[in-house]
């Protein structure tokens, strides 16, 4: 098992630009969730799914947009980056309704 | 709102001293607490958890005990090691029939030899 694997680990943006930040699990968990680490503020959630083809909004989604085709795979996608959106982002997924989540590696991004 | 309060860091400790991280929550109904530990490069790895009232969880030398009085899941180790080093958070999940993990901001400890 790879676990939960993100691509790209690192990523210089201008602002305006856009990207996908991708996120895959081969674990066959049905709950996935995107964070965003900034210091000081721990983790907060931008969005979450439950299952394929279902998703919802976290504390910070402004900005961002998800889709959930696959169990597999969770992309996040910035739509026109802003410098604020500068920080390390987490994908995790889990199973079950209490149980632990898995974190991926994370992927550093810059926003000039 | 759920919310979870950690204790400020960094702590910084000397090699085989006592660690207490301490972690109040507010929220209500069943939850499920954790303690997470994150290592410099690397995501979120569970440390332990406990899923009812006086639950203690532990793992490598860990503990934490849901305290639903006190509204409490302090982290402690009896003696920790240079390789403790990690920022350690608190985090919970309800059940307010939605899944979100609420998280700590994160105690980042520091242990010297």
């Amino acid at each position: 098992n790879a676990g939960v694997t993100q691509t790209p680990k690192f990523q210089v943006l201008k602002t305006g630009q856009s990207m996908t930040l991708q996120c895959a699990q081969d674990m066959n968990h049905e709950y996935m969730s995107w964070y965003r680490q900034d210091p000081g503020m721990g983790l907060r959630l931008i969005h979450y799914s439950v299952g394929a083809g279902i998703t919802d909004q976290g504390e910070v989604p402004n900005g961002y947009n998800v889709s959930r085709s696959t169990t597999e795979d969770f992309p996040l996608r910035l739509l026109s980056a802003a410098p604020s959106q500068t920080s390390v982002y987490f994908c995790a997924s889990s199973t079950g309704t209490y149980n632990e989540q898995f974190f991926g590696p994370g992927t550093r991004l810059t926003v000039l | 709102g759920n919310s979870v309060t950690q204790m400020e860091g960094p702590v910084t400790l000397s090699e085989e001293a006592f660690l207490t991280i301490n972690c109040t929550y507010t929220a209500t109904g069943y939850l499920s607490l954790f303690w997470y530990v994150q290592y410099p490069g690397e995501g979120l790895q569970l440390l332990l958890k406990a899923t009812k009232a006086d639950d203690k969880g532990s793992n490598k030398g860990f503990e934490a005990t849901y305290r639903k009085e006190t509204t409490s899941f302090h982290l402690e180790k009896g003696s920790v090691q240079v390789s403790d080093s990690a920022v350690y958070f608190c985090a919970l999940r309800g059940t307010s029939g939605t899944y979100k993990y609420i998280f700590g901001t994160g105690t980042r400890l520091k242990v010297l030899a």
